[in-house]
C-alpha cells in the first residue's frame, strides 16, 4: 500500500489560515470516510487532531478543521498561533485493515 | 487516565533481534486494536502492525511480513513486538498505539531501535 501523498512544507503567518492536503486513491481516501489528521511537536509524539475526516476530539482547538473532496483530504488550521507550528500526518484506511499514513507536512509559522 | 508506555528498544547490530513491550492502562485493554507505528529519522509514520483485541488475528506491513510477530497478554495488559532479522531501514522511533475505528487515538511515548554495525 502506498502513502498518501502530502507538500513537504506549508507555511503562513500568525493569524492567517493555511490548508494542507492529503492526495490519495478511490481505493482509500476515495474510498472511506476514515482520515484523520496528526500533529507532531519535534521530539514528541503524534497527537489525532482530526478523525473521520472532520470530527475534533475532546480538547482540540476549533481552529482545526478537515474536510474531503473525491481522492483529497484537507487540514485547514484558522488563526495560526506559534505553537501550530509542527509536522502534520495524514492517516486513512485502506481495507484488509490497513491504516496507511501520508509522508508529513511541515508547518512553519512565519 | 488513558496511558501506553513501550520498553525495550536499543543498538542492535543487522541480523539481530529485540523484543518491545507496551504496558497499557486507564483503558479496557482488551476491548480494543492496538497498532505498532514507527518513524524512521526524519521520516514519515509507517503502520507496521496491527492486533486484535483477542489477539486471534494480526496484519503486518509488507516491509516486515515474515520478520516481526505482534502479541498481547489481556491478562497483564501488555503488547509486544518481537522483532527477528533486522536491517538498517528497521531504525526508527516505535511507538505504540491504541486504534479505534482507523485511527490511533492514543500514543505512547515511543522507542529507539537502532539497527546498526
Amino acid at each position: 500500500q502506498s502513502a498518501l501523498t502530502q507538500p513537504p512544507s506549508a507555511s503562513e503567518s500568525p493569524g492567517q489560515s493555511v490548508t494542507i492536503s492529503c492526495t490519495g486513491t478511490s481505493s482509500d481516501v476515495g474510498d472511506y470516510n476514515y482520515v484523520s489528521w496528526y500533529q507532531q511537536h519535534p521530539g514528541k509524539a503524534p497527537k489525532l487532531i482530526i478523525y473521520e475526516v472532520t470530527k475534533r476530539p475532546s480538547g482540540v482547538p476549533d481552529r482545526f478543521s478537515g474536510s474531503k473532496s473525491g481522492n483529497t483530504a484537507s487540514l485547514t488550521v484558522s488563526g495560526l498561533q506559534a505553537e501550530d507550528e509542527a509536522d502534520y500526518y495524514c492517516s486513512s484506511y485502506a481495507g484488509s485493515s490497513n491504516l496507511v499514513f501520508g509522508g508529513g507536512t511541515k508547518l512553519t509559522v512565519l | 487516565e488513558v496511558q501506553l508506555v513501550e520498553s525495550g528498544g536499543g543498538l542492535v547490530q543487522p541480523g539481530g533481534s529485540l523484543r518491545l513491550s507496551c504496558a497499557a492502562s486507564g483503558f479496557t485493554f482488551n476491548s480494543h486494536y492496538m497498532t505498532w507505528v514507527r518513524q524512521a529519522p526524519g521520516k514519515g509514520l509507517e503502520s507496521v502492525a496491527k492486533i486484535k483485541p483477542d489477539g486471534s488475528e494480526k496484519y503486518y506491513a509488507d516491509s516486515v511480513k515474515g520478520r516481526f510477530t505482534m502479541s498481547r497478554d489481556n491478562a497483564k495488559n501488555l503488547l509486544y513486538l518481537q522483532m527477528n532479522s533486522l536491517r538498517a531501514e528497521d531504525t526508527g522511533v516505535y511507538y505504540c498505539t491504541r486504534e479505534h475505528w482507523w485511527r490511533c487515538d492514543c500514543w505512547g511515548q515511543g522507542v529507539l531501535v537502532t539497527v546498526s554495525s
